[in-house]
């Protein structure tokens, strides 16, 4: 019953450095999404994705790509890590649809150094 | 424009006491649904209650209720009888039936007092 795993749970990266943050989803969902977390922000979303093949952007897109090859998996890749991107991250997942709640990994605490 | 406000940034209250955190929306689309959420000082992001914009009863899950005011475009969650596992940050979020996407208010944090 894993539901959404994110992995790493921690991570710090010196600027510059690139890297991808995995998401997987064993529910069959359709949907998928990457948000980030700021204090006093709430969460802000960064990409989306409706089905395998399907990514779109959210609020906070820049210095972050996505695909979606499978259903299951959305990984999120920082391209050249900023101190901007000091975070935390989720990945959230649903059928589709205004009435399906996400449900949500646990989060990656990342720090850019 | 804010298409979720939460205008409490922090709340306190006693315990066994009910508490209401405030949420209004702004949509113009007639399918939409509203969400709750809890994330404890542990982090992780609780889904605890959904009301859609068709629904007509407000919804219920145990001490949680959502007091729905379609009109005045308002999705108050309500807990009961509060308990101190109760404190946390509370998230009101929307869906909207086009876009698919989750918009998050800024949130609201509860510290219950014994």
């Amino acid at each position: 019953n894993a539901g959404v795993t994110q992995t790493p749970k921690f991570q710090v990266l010196k600027t510059g450095q690139s890297m991808t943050l995995q998401c997987a989803q064993d529910m069959n969902h359709e949907y998928m999404s990457w948000y980030r977390q700021d204090p006093g922000m709430g969460l802000r979303l960064i990409h989306y994705s409706v089905g395998a093949g399907i990514t779109d952007q959210g609020e906070v897109p820049n210095g972050y790509n996505v695909s979606r090859s499978t259903t299951e998996d959305f990984p999120l890749r920082l391209l050249s890590a900023a101190p901007s991107q000091t975070s935390v991250y989720f990945c959230a997942s649903s059928f589709g649809g205004a009435f399906s709640p996400l449900h949500f990994g646990n989060g990656t605490r990342l720090t850019v150094t | 424009a804010q298409k979720i406000t939460q205008t409490q940034p922090g709340m306190f209250v006693q315990e066994k006491e009910a508490v209401t955190l405030d949420c209004t929306y702004d949509t113009s689309d007639q399918s939409y649904g509203l969400f709750w959420y809890k994330q404890p000082s542990s982090g992780e992001m609780i889904f605890l209650i959904y009301q859609g914009s068709y629904d007509e009863q407000n919804a219920t899950e145990g001490r949680y209720s959502l007091n729905f005011q379609k009109a005045r475009k308002s999705a108050n969650l309500v807990i009961s009888a509060s308990q101190l596992g109760d404190s946390a940050m509370y998230f009101c979020a929307m869906r909207e039936g086009r876009r698919e996407k989750l918009t998050f208010g800024t949130g609201t944090r509860l510290t219950i007092i014994p």
